[in-house]
């Protein structure tokens, strides 16, 4: 069974520091992998995914993902943090079928 | 295009009293999902539906059901609810059942069972 794993059920950087959100999974096989993105009292948006084209991800408003498979990891990063990256991320994989495992969740806090 | 609606926003209801969330996509999309968020837990799996006319559990079906209505519907029924159920609700739609799909989420229903 697929499990993500995400460190840190909470993150503090200040504006225009490096945003760095970690997401470890399991599996036997590569997998896809996701970022997505719950701003308050909203649906989910994807950041971007990992689907085996490049192991360096690049996805919107600033965000990258790089995967390592030897570390079976898929952590995401953002140079420069914005107030508007004020929200909640959640890493997610999706095997070789069409379901997906989510991490449980890293808030983001940005302060001025 | 309003991409994927749900309805109601929010809803209090009382131990044993039953419910239906509703969803809807305009996006022409094959699969569709429900999923409950729970603090801590991320979003976890209820019942999906692959295609039209085929619905298949999750990773928490017990107590809850669906219907997938036509291609652009997918209900989740809660025929007594219980306060483990207090939760938020999330629909989500994909144009096919493949693992790389983007899923993309409607709003949320916050479900209150008291």
């Amino acid at each position: 069974a697929q499990s993500v794993t995400q460190l840190g059920s909470h993150v503090s950087v200040s504006e225009g520091a490096l945003v760095l959100l970690r997401c470890n999974y399991s599996s036997s096989v590569p997998p896809y992998l996701f970022w997505y993105v719950q701003y308050p009292n909203q649906g989910l948006q994807l950041l971007l995914k990992y689907t085996s084209a490049a192991t360096l991800v690049k996805g919107i408003n600033g965000f990258e993902a790089e995967f390592k498979k030897s570390e079976t990891s898929f952590h995401l990063t953002k140079p420069s943090a914005h107030m508007s990256d004020a929200a909640e991320y959640f890493c997610a994989v999706s095997p070789n079928d069409y379901k997906l495992s989510f991490g449980a969740g890293t808030t983001v806090t940005v302060r001025a | 295009n309003a991409g994927v609606t749900q309805t109601p926003k929010f809803q209090v209801l009382k131990t044993g009293q039953s419910m239906t969330l509703q969803c809807a996509q305009d996006m022409n999309h094959n699969s569709m999902y429900w999923y409950r968020q729970d603090p801590g837990m991320g979003l976890r799996l209820i019942y999906y539906s692959a295609s039209e006319g085929t619905t298949d559990k999750g990773e928490v079906p017990n107590g809850y059901n669906v219907s997938r209505l036509n291609k652009r519907e997918f209900s989740l029924r809660l025929e007594s609810a219980a306060p483990s159920q207090t939760s938020v609700y999330f629909c989500a739609s994909t144009i096919l059942p493949g693992p790389q799909e983007t899923q993309y989420f409607g709003p949320g229903t916050r479900l209150l069972v008291l």
